[in-house]
């Protein structure tokens, strides 16, 4: 059973452009949760999915953006007009249920750079 | 709102020497606590968990972790660290379904 698998690991986008970051959680796990690490900083969380629904997405930038579970095929969070200050790695994590004590599974990363 | 508090940013311990990391947790409620582990370049991986119970919680790695409502702490602890232990410690507290993190504490080992 592989674990949450995130690609890319690296990504490099100009100001301006989209970038577009996947998530395949757990096999049988319906739950997946987006973090953001900004250098010499803690995770903050950023959007809670199941799947085809958006269920907290407090921690989520007002613009730019957004991110899905289709029923079919890995979360996406997807960044509009990259800015410089989006620079982060940003974690996906899945879980089976959302019980309190479900623990939840990270994936390696994906480490976006804005040149 | 929950919140997690870290207060040591970096440590340094001498390899086989004991280590404590300390974190303190606010929630109205009772807690679910998470210590994980993240090497360079990695995700995370979870250490232990305390939900109920016990209040003296064993994990992976040697690691244990002890919840004192009293104080509001969730310490880590380890009686004698290897080299393999350097890495970043998160401290983590989990509401209705999301995990509060707090800023993490970088673990420097020394021969």
């Amino acid at each position: 059973n592989a674990g949450v698998m995130q690609n890319p690991r690296h990504l490099v986008r100009r100001r301006g452009q989209e970038a577009r970051l996947r998530c395949s959680p757990m096999k049988g796990h319906s739950h997946v949760y987006w973090y953001r690490q900004l250098p010499e900083e803690g995770l903050k969380f950023m959007v809670y999915l199941q799947k085809e629904n958006i269920i907290d997405e407090s921690g989520m930038p007002k613009e730019r953006f957004s991110a899905e579970f289709p029923k079919e095929g890995p979360s996406i969070l997807r960044i509009q007009q990259v800015v410089r200050g989006d620079s982060a790695a940003y974690f996906c994590a899945s879980s089976p249920v959302s019980d309190r004590d479900a623990e939840a599974f990270f994936g390696q990363g994906t480490r976006l750079t804005v040149v | 709102a929950q919140s997690v508090t870290q207060p040591d940013i970096h440590i340094t311990v001498s390899e086989g020497a004991s280590l404590e990391l300390r974190c303190n947790y606010s929630y109205g409620a009772t807690p679910y606590l998470f210590w994980y582990v993240q090497s360079p370049g990695q995700g995370l991986q979870l250490l232990l968990k305390y939900f109920s119970g016990d209040t003296l919680v064993q994990g992976i790695k040697g690691f244990e972790a002890e919840f004192k409502r009293s104080q509001s702490s969730f310490n880590l602890r380890k009686p004698s660290v290897h080299w393999s232990d350097a890495a970043e410690y998160f401290c983590a507290v989990k509401g209705n379904e999301k995990l509060t993190f707090g800023t993490g504490t970088r673990l420097t080992i020394i021969p």
